[in-house]
């Protein structure tokens, strides 16, 4: 079972905008709308920002949003601060009954 | 308050086996499907297992299939994951994580960290 695709590490300057791609199949990513993101600061667990493609939990910031076409999705950070420097793991069903995580994306704030 | 407290983790060489559990709190743990989900040591997220609300239905990543058995005691509040022939590969911090609606893991514990080393 294969990862879904992340770039290792993106970095943006405070105030700006940054989008990170997860790229998968038509099994997974491309076959439904079951894609989430995740924020995981160092020894800590990950916290659901996304869920649904596009959904934000309550209480998550709205400078927080998810996007999806075909096979990839993308969480999009506007007006970065300092406190979103962490990692990103999108995850999808995949088909199968089965749960696939990508392979994480650490996002410097410069 | 929700908690997740997971337990069991440990040293331990490789071939041998290992249960891990996950004790629930603050939810009517009955009503919801539980995940196991693994981070080895500065690696990725990795999706285990998962056990449905009744215990019926669980599902397994490849990488697990016929090693390990997720179970629940839905009396005790608590998930548990078997884990057998035990390889340097499933080194890591083991999660255990709610479900609240599919695919929406809205609580995780703080993990239970497995080495399997010789």
């Amino acid at each position: 079972q294969s990862a879904l695709t992340q770039p290792a590490s993106v970095s943006g300057s405070p105030g700006q905008s940054i989008t990170i791609s997860c790229t998968g199949t038509s099994s997974d990513v491309g076959g439904y709308n079951h894609v989430f993101w995740y924020q995981q600061h160092p020894g800590k667990a990950p916290q659901l920002m996304i869920y649904e493609v596009s959904n934000r939990p309550s209480g998550v910031s709205n400078r927080f949003s998810g996007s999806k076409s075909g096979n990839t999705a993308s969480l999009t950070i506007s007006g970065l601060q300092a406190e979103d420097e962490a990692d990103y793991y999108c995850s999808s069903y995949r088909t199968g009954s089965s749960w696939v995580f990508g392979g994480g994306t650490k996002l410097t704030v410069l | 308050q929700v908690q997740l407290v997971e337990s069991g983790g440990d040293v331990v060489q490789p071939g041998v086996s290992l249960r891990l559990s996950c004790a629930a709190s603050g939810f009517t743990f009955s009503s919801y499907s539980i995940h196991w989900v693994r981070q080895a040591p500065g690696k990725g997220l990795e999706w285990v297992a998962v056990a449905s609300s009744d215990g019926n239905t669980k599902f397994y990543a490849d990488s697990v299939k016929g090693r390990f058995t997720i179970s629940r005691d839905n009396s005790k509040n608590t998930l548990y994951l078997q884990m057998n022939s035990l390889r340097s590969e499933d080194t890591a911090v083991y999660y255990c994580t709610r479900e609240l609606q599919f695919g929406y893991f809205d609580y995780w514990g703080q993990g239970t960290l497995v080495t399997v080393s010789s």
